[in-house]
């Protein structure tokens, strides 16, 4: 069974642009949540959607956001980018949500570095 | 505020000797508790939970131990083995419940030899 993919895996960016960032989940899955990880905060929870409905949400600016299609496939988008968004950015499909006793299986990353 | 805490950033232990890796939360309406391990240039992978109607959940060298009193958890490994050195996250969620998951910030374990 394919694991879950992220692509790019790299992306530089200028301060205002934006990006999007792409995560297809292992097959079957309904449920991916994106997370920001930096060296001082961790691993800090963005968004959840299941069944391309945004299900749960972490306290981020309106400039990120995101999307789930009919085949569970997700994207992110940033607008504005800022220094601060430097980061990796990590995705993850499960089962059946974050809870649920539904352990998540994240893809190997995006990282993103804005200049 | 944070909900999860890993109040040691990093940790050295001899091969074969016993890796001990804390967590402390603070919301006690969490009843659903991860451990995800992580290497560089990988994505964290699951490695054990356990539910708040345990104290204990063992998978081979892997042991997670939960105080609901104190709202303290910790992850025993061992032996410890070279291939233990990476990042663990401690992860805190609902059972039944939709909800968000909130992680630590994780401690970086380093094996020595």
């Amino acid at each position: 069974k394919a694991g879950v993919t992220q692509t790019p895996r790299y992306l530089i960016k200028t301060r205002g642009q934006q990006v999007t960032l792409s995560c297809s989940p292992i097959s079957g899955h309904r449920s991916v949540s994106w997370y920001q990880q930096t060296p001082g905060q961790g691993l800090q929870f963005l968004f959840e959607y299941f069944s391309e409905t945004q299900r749960n949400k972490g306290n981020f600016p309106g400039r990120f956001s995101g999307r789930q299609f009919s085949n569970s496939r997700s994207e992110m988008n940033v607008s504005t980018l800022e220094l601060g968004d430097s980061a990796l950015y990590l995705c993850a499909s499960s089962l059946r949500g974050l809870s649920y006793n539904s352990p998540l299986h994240f893809g190997n990353g995006t990282r993103l570095t804005v200049t | 505020d944070q909900q999860v805490k890993q109040n040691s950033p990093s940790l050295s232990v001899q091969e074969g000797r016993i890796s001990i890796l804390n967590c402390d939360y603070t919301n006690s309406m969490f009843d659903y508790f991860l451990w995800y391990k992580k290497y560089p240039a990988e994505g964290p992978t699951f490695l054990i939970s356990i539910s708040s109607i345990k104290d204990k959940n063992e998978d081979g060298r892997f042991t997670v131990f939960l105080n609901k009193s104190a709202k303290h958890l910790s992850l025993h490994i061992v032996p410890s083995q070279p291939g233990d050195s990476a990042v663990y996250f401690c992860a805190a969620s609902y059972l039944n419940r939709d909800d968000k998951i909130i992680f630590g910030k994780g401690t970086r374990l380093h094996i020595l030899p």
